[in-house]
């Protein structure tokens, strides 16, 4: 267990409609990663959050959006979603706020457009 | 543009085995490179390397980097079944503000 949180586990939803994923980091963690895992691309760095900023942007669609809040915690917005946007959604956190250090990943959440 | 290769792509072994992974690599701005082990769920950190040439080892796993000539490789000896899953080797690139650049990974399935 990495002490990174991830909610849900699960989300099945339809091709237009807008979910939130949400992610807890490490206790002491203030960078927070999101990252899309599928068949085809592997794993790819979407964004970066430390302490509440925007760090680094890796290929996020405009679709996407993310922000931390205060507390730390995380949330990923996917809108208009597409049969393509069915992917494992990773949320990674460490202490550097570079990107250089080792991050840790949560368990998941794997979503799934009909 | 950032490259990362890793091979073989999959390798079938006996427990027992030893085994290389190998992992090349062509990123900006190059720091430190990261393996990670990913079995059904989420990759778990393995090692961070940062200098040439000095072997980081954890139980029967030990990594080691050339930065001259761009690789790393990750041996795994006396395999284990609990060793089955897939190896990611991931190089941070960019410039004042990093990413991971994951290779595509390598499965390892080992019999019994």
């Amino acid at each position: 267990d990495s002490g990174v949180t991830q909610t849900p586990k699960h989300l099945i939803t339809a091709t237009g409609q807008r979910v939130t994923l949400r992610c807890s980091p490490r206790s002491g963690d203030l960078s927070v990663y999101w990252y899309q895992q599928s068949l085809d691309q592997g794993l790819q760095f979407l964004i970066q959050y430390y302490n509440g900023e925007e760090r680094a942007k890796g290929n996020i669609l405009e679709r996407f959006s993310a922000q931390q809040f205060p507390d730390l915690h995380s949330e990923l917005n996917l809108s208009s979603l597409e049969l393509g946007d069915s992917a494992l959604y990773f949320c990674a956190s460490s202490v550097a706020s570079t990107g250089v250090g080792e991050q840790y990943f949560g368990p998941g959440t794997r979503l799934t457009v009909t | 543009e950032d490259k990362v290769v890793q091979s073989p792509l999959s390798l079938v072994v006996h427990e027992g085995d030893t085994v290389t992974l190998n992992c090349s690599y062509e990123v900006t701005n190059f720091r430190s490179l990261l393996w990670y082990k990913q079995e059904k769920k989420a990759p778990t950190f393995l090692f961070m390397l940062t200098s040439s040439g000095i072997e980081k080892k954890s139980g029967r796993l030990s990594s080691i980097l050339d930065k001259k000539e761009l690789f790393s490789i990750l041996n795994i000896t006396a395999t284990q079944t609990g060793d089955s899953a897939v190896y990611l080797c991931a190089p941070p690139s960019g410039g004042s503000n990093y990413k991971l650049t994951f290779g595509k990974g390598t499965l390892l399935t080992v019999n019994p």
